[in-house]
């Protein structure tokens, strides 16, 4: 069985430009989550979407948003790329319900140059 | 103060020791995840916990949820041990995000 899967692994961008990340979750998982790890800093909580829907969102200025799609995979846009973006970005998707755990992907490492 | 806060930061061992992380928390959860990390990024979720013990290979994690507590134990260190271990907290609060602690620099040394 495929795991989370994560597309592209490396993207430069340059500041002031968009990205956008893609994840592709565990098949049966209904719930995509994303987090970011800059450098030097903890993992923190950026969006979870489940059935479709934005459920919850962390402390991340709007022009951090994204979608699910019907097939349950998700996109991460950033939009007006600042410098401060550069980071890791991990998807997890897990089955509803906080009584399942998470599976993540690889990270997507996104430089903005 | 962090909700996760993780001890020690770094810990350097010698193949064979045991090591032990420790996690404290300070909100009501409903389960708590110990995530390893290795260099390049991709995470490996090692344990899901609301209550008492759970052992896989040479790993062991346990939780005192009236003292917000939980411990990593890794008996028989090995190198390829080596990694980044991550305490994160499912808590009530947050639905069904992930709060994480800054994390465990493990060495170990052959």
């Amino acid at each position: 069985e495929a795991g989370v899967t994560q597309s592209p692994t490396h993207l430069i961008k340059t500041r002031g430009q968009q990205a956008t990340l893609r994840c592709s979750p565990i098949s049966g998982h209904t719930s995509v989550y994303w987090y970011q790890q800059a450098l030097g800093l903890g993992l923190q909580f950026l969006l979870w979407y489940d059935e479709g829907e934005e459920r919850n969102r962390g402390n991340f200025p709007p022009r951090f948003s994204g979608r699910q799609f019907p097939n349950y995979s998700s996109e991460l846009n950033v939009n007006a790329l600042e410098l401060e973006d550069s980071a890791l970005y991990l998807c997890a998707s897990s089955l509803t319900g906080s009584r399942y755990g998470y599976t993540f992907g690889s990270g997507t490492r996104l430089t903005v140059v | 103060k962090n909700e996760v806060e993780q001890s020690p930061q770094n810990l350097t061992a010698q193949e064979g020791e045991f090591i032990t992380i420790n996690c404290s928390y300070s909100v009501g959860i409903s389960a708590l995840h110990w995530l390893q990390q290795h260099p390049g990024g991709g995470i490996v979720s090692l344990f899901m916990l609301s209550s008492g013990k759970k052992k896989h290979g040479r790993l062991i994690a346990t939780i005192n949820i009236q003292e917000k507590h939980s411990s990593l134990h890794i008996t028989a260190s090995h190198p390829r041990d080596s990694a980044v271990y991550i305490c994160a907290v499912r808590s009530g609060t947050s639905g069904s995000r992930l709060t994480f602690g800054e994390g465990t620099q493990l060495t170990v040394n052959p």
